[in-house]
């Protein structure tokens, strides 16, 4: 499958700054990106996603940012709380079906 | 989004044998998922479950060590066959509906082979 990685591993913030996940991709034809996030003990839940036409996207808190030139995708949270705390993973669409490919993970700690 | 549930939630199992983890989703879904993701790791796509006919297995995995079924559009099976301690992993089902990517996770099933 493709190869979905994450830059950083860990990432420690405090309460109420800005969180800033980042992933690179390898597939230049992917179409279609989602960010999970991941508590202990559970599946992975749907946060937001983002297709290849798009550049950006906002929801409730996060932003999600597409750099097709560098395949570069990354995840903003605007003021990160403790219930944030998670392992966030990309996924990337094969573009030929249906199948995801997961990223390393980013663990990302709110620090009251 | 998509209730779904898997059983058991966890399991201790004894290396030689074979355990099947059952996947149900509360509305009928077009695509189905079975993934594995192993201590401190990410997840990996082991198969897409196709109802009425036989799983596709990505690269790595095999249907004598991952049977799997898929009787109907709310249900799926994954079977870990003839475990060893290196199959040792959380196993993942996830679903999306026909027209979407979007997918969605299983709670997972903890597995430990001893």
């Amino acid at each position: 499958g493709e190869s979905v990685g994450l830059h950083l591993p860990t990432l420690s913030v405090q309460e109420g700054d800005n969180s800033i996940i980042n992933c690179a991709y390898s597939n230049s034809a992917s179409d279609y990106f989602i960010w999970y996030k991941q508590e202990s003990g559970k599946g992975p839940q749907f946060i937001i996603d983002i297709r290849s036409n798009m550049d950006k996207r906002q929801g409730q808190r996060v932003t999600v940012l597409l750099n097709k030139t560098v395949k570069h995708l990354s995840l903003q949270i605007a003021a990160t709380q403790p219930g944030d705390s998670a392992v966030y993973f990309c996924a990337e669409n094969s573009n030929t079906g249906n199948q995801f490919y997961f990223g390393t993970g980013t663990s990302l700690t709110v620090i009251p | 989004s998509a209730v779904i549930s898997q059983k058991p939630s966890r399991d201790i199992c004894q290396r030689g044998t074979s355990l099947t983890i059952q996947c149900q989703v509360d509305s009928q879904v077009t695509m189905m998922f079975w993934y594995r993701q192993q201590p401190g790791q990410s997840l990996t796509l082991i198969a897409t479950a196709n109802q009425g006919s036989e799983a596709t297995y990505e690269s790595g995995f095999v249907i004598d060590k991952f049977p799997i079924s898929r009787p109907n559009l709310t249900f799926s099976t994954l079977t870990v066959s003839n475990m060893s301690p290196e199959d040792s992993s959380i196993y993942l089902c996830s679903v999306a509906r026909s027209g979407t990517y979007e997918q969605y996770f299983g709670p997972g099933t903890r597995l430990t082979v001893t």
